[in-house]
């Protein structure tokens, strides 16, 4: 089944205390992207990676970090959280970065953030 | 810089009402695409329409259908015969041709519809 996994799905941690939160799709896509979304705001990008090895910044990337190393992983690291980064975050994926695309882009479960 | 709005932040009808939902977008951009996701209680994403900026036409998807107009930038979603199940937040989103990763989402309609 063609899907995008994230874990954990819902996490409370403090303040300060690094943290990953992983995301795995199976369908070989190229293009993958972390949001957040808060309400009120909708969501919104925070980084982007269009290939493995190749990552960008989207609307919100302060406090966050990414990386690519492989194709189906794109894992989204919060180094030192605080509590404005408590969010509902989802990891997506799509076959290419081209907005034609788009219409096969793929939205993982969520993971619900709690930071105190 | 590109924008969407959606100006009705919860709606609340009866079932079997009619409902529709508004969209405003702002781009500068004459290639462009648009979007609608439906968000249940559950919590997922769940992708219901793509337009793109060069197709006018309207679409119906059974109790769906979806008013496209450049003159107004709007994109606007109509629910017939709302039901139950209808009942999450819809969001609204816009993309760019290239880099035409990025969604850029309204704030969302939080829709209700009662028994």
């Amino acid at each position: 089944e063609a899907q995008v996994t994230q874990n954990p799905r819902y996490l409370i941690t403090v303040t300060g205390k690094k943290l990953t939160v992983t995301c795995s799709q199976n369908m070989n896509h190229e293009y993958m992207s972390w949001y957040r979304q808060d309400p009120g705001l909708g969501l919104r990008q925070i980084y982007y990676s269009m290939n493995v090895e190749v990552t960008d910044k989207g609307d919100v990337p302060e406090g966050y970090k990414v990386s690519r190393k492989e194709k189906r992983n794109f894992p989204l690291i919060l180094e030192s959280p605080s509590p404005n980064q408590t969010s509902l975050y989802f990891c997506a994926s799509s076959p290419s970065g081209l907005a034609e695309a788009q219409e096969t882009q793929y939205f993982g479960p969520g993971t619900r953030l709690l930071v105190l | 810089a590109q924008k969407v709005t959606q100006a009705q932040t919860e709606i609340s009808v009866v079932e079997k009402e009619d409902v529709t939902l508004d969209c405003v977008y702002e781009t500068r951009d004459t290639t462009y695409y648009l979007f609608w996701y439906k968000q249940p209680p559950s919590g997922e994403l769940v992708f219901l329409i793509r337009r793109n900026s060069f197709d006018e036409q309207n679409e119906i998807s059974g109790r769906y259908s979806w008013n496209f107009q450049k003159s107004t930038s709007s994109f606007n979603f109509t629910i017939t015969a709302s039901q139950v199940v209808d009942s999450a937040v819809y969001f609204c989103a816009l993309s760019e041709a290239y880099p035409g990763g990025k969604l850029i989402f309204g704030q969302g309609t939080e829709l209700s519809v009662k028994p």
